[in-house]
């Protein structure tokens, strides 16, 4: 079975700190995406960013970098330089790679509160 | 940038009553699904739909909760009689092949009183 654990429920930082949330998974998949979504309080799910399980680059874009170890099956995100408007609640997902439907398996989140 | 829509942002209802929800997927899109996630919580799994019929579905999608794809355009949840847990958000996902991303709709928030 897939698993997501986000250990971090709140994080608060002031402004122009920089803050990283972490994400592990567990999955029997060889192959796999991974995933991060952005919800700001008006409830929407962005999209941030999906990762294959065979790319283990980091990534960078603008303040948002994310670290994927395959090693520690965490898919941690880094938002440097924080700012009020980065205050929502993240979620990190997971998905197989496979025939049909592959349905996302969210973990349960972290609300990052930004104080200007 | 196509969009998923979903319809209607906001619905409120009566225990008991039936409720539809509605999603109009990306033309293109192949496969379909439906997430709920009940206020303040993570976001689950409902159903996945592909070549108008499920595919799969979790412990949540139990006999109250059916969808279909009447038109061949909108994807329909529908909910028969509906109990004060049933209130969260709803959302839909298409994507266009099995290794595309997935894009979401932005929701019904579903208010059963």
């Amino acid at each position: 079975a897939q698993k997501v654990t986000q250990a971090q429920t709140e994080i608060s930082v002031v402004e122009k700190e920089d803050v990283t949330l972490d994400c592990v998974y567990e999955t029997r998949d060889t192959t796999y995406y991974l995933f991060w979504y952005k919800q700001p309080p008006s409830g929407e799910l962005v999209f941030l960013i999906r990762r294959n399980s065979f790319d283990e680059q980091n990534e960078i874009s603008g303040r948002y970098s994310w670290n994927f170890q395959k090693s520690t099956s965490s898919f941690n995100f880094t938002i440097t330089a924080s700012q009020v408007v980065d205050s929502a609640v993240y979620f990190c997902a997971l998905s197989g790679v496979g025939s049909g439907n592959t349905p996302l398996v969210f973990g349960k989140g972290t609300r990052l509160s930004v104080i200007a | 940038e196509p969009e998923v829509t979903q319809t209607p942002s906001h619905q409120v209802t009566q225990m008991g009553q039936e409720v539809i929800l509605r999603c109009v997927p990306i033309s293109n899109h192949l496969y379909f699904y439906w997430y709920r996630q009940i206020l303040g919580q993570k976001v689950e799994f409902l159903v996945s739909f592909y070549n108008n019929e499920i595919s799969e579905k979790s412990e949540i999608f139990d006999d109250q909760f059916s969808v279909e794809r009447p038109d061949g355009s909108n994807f329909t949840l529908k909910i028969r009689s509906t109990k004060l847990e049933d209130s969260a958000m709803y959302f839909c996902a298409t994507q266009r092949g099995q290794s595309s991303g997935y894009t979401f709709g932005s929701g019904t928030r579903l208010t059963v009183v």
